[in-house]
């Protein structure tokens, strides 16, 4: 079965600190790879899809397919960063998105 | 930009009662919603798929009696929490994948918070 895995509950950085957040997934051939994000009081919305390779508010991800991996990255976080962040991993057969536990990133000024 | 709706977004009710939840795409038309449920603090949890004219495909340990999802149109999705306990409060959410685009684009409603007593 799909397993999407976020190590870290709580990641904590000062205002204009690199982040990282981890997410590792189970190997599928060609995943379909996505992070969510959760503002406080609002609903979970796409940030950014590995196939576009696109970069939102200043975040990216690269696809590690060698090491499993999708991790979120940005160089200089903001407070208005601070949110909760999922990794999740799509089945272009059923259209479903399997969700990581979430990461908590807190952005302090 | 593609909304997704929940009706209502928190409802109380008496154990044993059902109760009924709402999902619509409200600019867009969406063969597949799904259902999630989220605890306190943790990930969604996939309940269901919801095809537009057939019956909803659920995840293992999801009771389909207990959980009724019917899809009657493109727009509207409902999932009806049947003889409620207090175990099955939580905070539900759908999703609504747009006819014709990408299968694994999900719009997300706000949600809906259930408290059974």
């Amino acid at each position: 079965a799909q397993r999407v895995t976020q190590p870290e509950k709580l990641l904590s950085v000062f205002k204009g600190a690199p982040v990282e957040l981890k997410c590792n997934y189970s190997y599928s051939g060609s995943p379909e790879l996505f992070w969510y994000v959760q503002y406080s009081r609002q609903r979970l919305q796409l940030l950014l899809r590995h196939i576009s390779r696109e970069s939102i508010k200043g975040f990216t991800a690269d696809l590690n397919k060698g090491e499993t991996s999708f991790h979120l990255k940005k160089p200089f976080a903001q407070e208005e960063d601070s949110a909760m962040y999922y990794c999740a991993q799509g089945s272009s057969n059923t259209g479903k998105l399997i969700f990581g536990q979430g990461t908590t990133l807190q952005v302090k000024p | 930009g593609a909304v997704v709706s929940q009706h209502p977004s928190w409802v109380i009710c008496k154990s044993g009662t059902s109760v009924k939840i709402e999902c619509r795409s409200l600019d867009f038309q969406a063969t597949t919603m799904f259902w999630y449920r989220q605890f306190p603090k943790q990930s969604l949890m996939l309940m269901a798929t919801s095809n537009e004219g057939s019956k909803a495909t659920y995840e293992q340990g999801v009771e389909k009696d207990k959980f009724l999802i019917n899809h009657a149109s493109l727009t509207l999705s409902t999932l009806t929490v049947t003889s409620a306990h207090p175990e099955d409060s939580s905070f539900y959410i759908c999703s609504a994948s747009p006819m014709g685009g990408v299968q694994e684009t999900q719009y997300f409603g706000p949600g809906t918070r259930l408290l059974v007593l």
